[in-house]
């Protein structure tokens, strides 16, 4: 079965700060995605990665994608309290059938 | 254009009973996937759902079961209800040619079994 790894679990930052969350996954897959999930809500789609190499950014927020390395990052700049929220990586293995990650729930402290 | 949607957000069950989950995919989508997300966890993959067959089932036991309609909304089935079966339930949409794969997801069902 795919597995797929995120860390840190937990993450307390400080505003103003940088920080990364780390995606690993256990096989070959060359669809990634990220969602970002608040106490009590749905998932929110933030990024879709389709091939080795890709990076996406949104205002404070960079994925990229390394299928070789089976690796994703989920780069954090300057980090604003809003950002606040628990975020997930999925691979989809097949068909849309997400394998999702722990979870990485981030606190930016002001 | 609405998303996906869900009902009932909230419901609470007793052990042994049998719960119904509802859900309307987003326009233009004709695959829905149900995921389970304990709390604390991430969504795990129940099945999915395409042209009213089940096309994919995760490792979950054949009390769940569900069911999808002509007009691409889906159902999920849940009996003889467990204190475990407690979580929210996720239903996503998405469409199966598409290039970009992508999966929009409702707001939920939070099941809490007493």
């Amino acid at each position: 079965e795919l597995k797929v790894e995120q860390n840190p679990l937990f993450l307390s930052m400080q505003e103003g700060k940088n920080y990364t969350i780390y995606c690993n996954y256990s096989t070959t897959s060359d669809r990634l995605y990220w969602y970002r999930q608040d106490p009590g809500k749905s998932l929110e789609s933030l990024f879709v990665l389709l091939s080795n190499g890709a990076v996406k950014q949104e205002g404070r927020l960079m994925a990229s994608l390394d299928t070789k390395a089976r690796l994703s990052t989920l780069h954090i700049t300057a980090a604003v309290h809003d950002l606040s929220a628990t975020y997930f990586c999925a691979v989809d293995g097949f068909g849309n059938q997400f394998y999702f990650g722990t979870g990485t729930s981030l606190t930016v402290i002001p | 254009d609405a998303g996906v949607t869900q009902s009932p957000t909230h419901l609470i069950k007793t052990r042994g009973q049998q719960v119904t989950l509802r859900c309307s995919p987003k326009s233009g989508h004709d695959t829905v996937s149900w995921y389970q997300q304990a709390l604390g966890q991430g969504p795990q993959f129940i099945f999915q759902y395409y042209e009213e067959e089940e096309r994919q089932r995760g490792n979950f036991p054949d009390r769940f079961s569900g069911h999808q309609f002509p007009n691409y909304s889906s159902e999920l089935n849940v009996n003889a209800l467990l204190l475990g079966d407690s979580a929210l339930y996720l239903c996503a949409s998405s469409l199966v040619d598409s290039q970009i794969t992508e999966a929009f997801f409702g707001q939920g069902t939070r099941l809490t079994v007493v």
